[in-house]
């Protein structure tokens, strides 16, 4: 079993729609989660941190679930420039990062 | 304040030379890491570094693959005897010690023809 699992997709959705990413990890001591956001195979971006008592930013919201091992990103008002690959990232300990294999967003007009 | 370095930004090696990759961190980060992405393929841990030391080399290959950072300088990923399986994007990150998240650099896509 990989440590972070997420769908892989692709998620093809029109402008303006909601879309929902979900990602678990196996790691019960894991302790730091993030999205990363991966533009057309070039470096990946953070996006944004995720907390237990959940976050957002603007269109974005993503929230955490220890109990579970859950972590999902919610994009609200979908735009063309969303389409991107999303990565859902854990940390078990200070320093390395594991990296799910991403959700391939296409935002379609 | 630039962000991570990382170059070259293409490089193309024949079976059997050697390639070596460098990673400037970000001003005031102290570690790095290392991820190899092949073509259709996600983000896969190579190993974490901070300054002299190796901190977690568990995803590198057990042989040809070394890492180092040194005092002074950028870390360096260096693959002895390339072959075709090497090629791949090498990306770099570093981050502060307090965590919170990797800046990325740019990149090394190394093609071994």
């Amino acid at each position: 079993r990989k440590e972070v699992e997420q769908d892989p997709g692709p998620f093809n959705v029109p402008e303006g729609a909601t879309v929902a990413f979900n990602c678990t990890y196996s790691n019960s001591a894991s302790q730091s989660f993030f999205w990363y956001r991966q533009d057309c195979r070039k470096e990946p971006k953070l996006l944004m941190s995720v907390y237990s008592s959940g976050n957002e930013d603007g269109r974005f919201t993503a929230q955490l679930n220890r109990a579970s091992q859950y972590i999902s990103l919610l994009i609200r008002d979908s735009k063309l420039s969303d389409s991107a690959t999303y990565l859902c990232v854990v940390t078990a300990n200070a320093g390395k990062s594991t990296f799910g294999d991403g959700t391939t967003l296409t935002v379609k007009p | 304040n630039a962000g991570v370095m990382q170059n070259p930004r293409h490089l193309v090696r024949r079976r059997g030379q050697e390639a070596r990759l460098r990673c400037s961190p970000m001003k005031g980060h102290s570690h790095v890491y290392w991820y190899r992405q092949l073509p259709e393929e996600g983000l896969k841990f190579m190993v974490y570094l901070q300054k002299e030391n190796i901190i977690d080399e568990s995803g590198m290959p057990k042989e040809r693959f070394s890492a180092e950072f040194p005092k002074e300088g950028p870390s360096i990923l260096r693959i002895q005897q390339v072959v075709r399986g090497d090629s791949a994007a090498y990306f770099c990150a570093s981050s502060q010690p307090s965590g919170g998240g990797y800046t990325f650099g740019s990149g090394t896509r190394l093609t071994v023809v």
